[in-house]
């Protein structure tokens, strides 16, 4: 069974500051792992995914992670935050033999702050 | 492109009654889902779609929620009757495949009094 831990449900920042959100993952076989953000009221938008090729993968909005084996995660990281940043971020993770479902975590809130 | 429509955007109803939403994909998407999210907690999945065919829905709770896709494109997700703990956001999501990224639309916020 697939599952994953997200450190911190409220992580607050400083606008400009370093963004990192932790994701620790547990998978009986290689994972597809997934980022996604959700702004209030909305669906949930992919930030990034890795699907077992580059370890470090870039996405949207400036957003980056890194996929470390040896530790089973996944933390996203953002050089300089901005006010537009917050919103409730999600990890997820796919085992492609069930069939694509994600099983998601249970999210951290990113405040930004002036 | 559009994205993945969903309406009702909200629904409030008292328990007892029954309640449905609705979820149009992305235009071409073979793969549909309906999650649940509750308050504080990521989407679960209740039920995936390979075009007509339901080929998940371990999760679904049968005894009152159902749901359909009858020509392969949009769905239908319905709970009758209503239980105050199935309060939640419904959430539609699709994909080209069954192994391409899941596209989301904004969900269902379900109240139930």
């Amino acid at each position: 069974a697939q599952s994953v831990t997200q450190l911190g449900s409220h992580v607050s920042v400083s606008e400009g500051a370093l963004v990192l959100l932790r994701c620790n993952y547990s998978s009986s076989v290689p994972p597809y792992l997934f980022w996604y953000v959700q702004y209030p009221n909305q669906g949930l938008q992919l930030l990034l995914k890795y699907t077992s090729a580059a370890t470090l993968v870039k996405g949207i909005n400036g957003f980056e992670a890194e996929f470390k084996k040896s530790e089973t995660s996944f933390h996203l990281t953002k050089p300089s935050a901005h006010m537009s940043d917050a919103a409730e971020y999600f990890c997820a993770v796919s085992d492609l033999g069930g069939g694509n479902k994600l099983t998601f975590g249970t999210g951290t809130q990113l405040k930004v702050e002036l | 492109e559009a994205g993945v429509v969903q309406s009702p955007r909200y629904k409030i109803i008292e328990k007892k009654q029954p309640v449905a939403f609705w979820c149009n994909p992305i235009s071409g998407h073979n793969t549909l889902y309906w999650y649940r999210q509750n308050l504080g907690q990521g989407p679960e999945l209740l039920i995936r779609y390979e075009n007509e065919e339901a080929v998940d829905d371990s999760q679904l709770p049968k005894d009152r929620f159902s749901a359909e896709r009858l020509k392969g494109v949009d769905s239908t997700l319905k709970i009758q009757p209503a239980e105050l703990g199935d309060s939640a956001v419904y959430l539609c999501a699709s994909s080209l495949e069954g192994r391409d990224t899941q596209y989301f639309g904004p969900g269902t916020r379900l109240t139930v009094l």
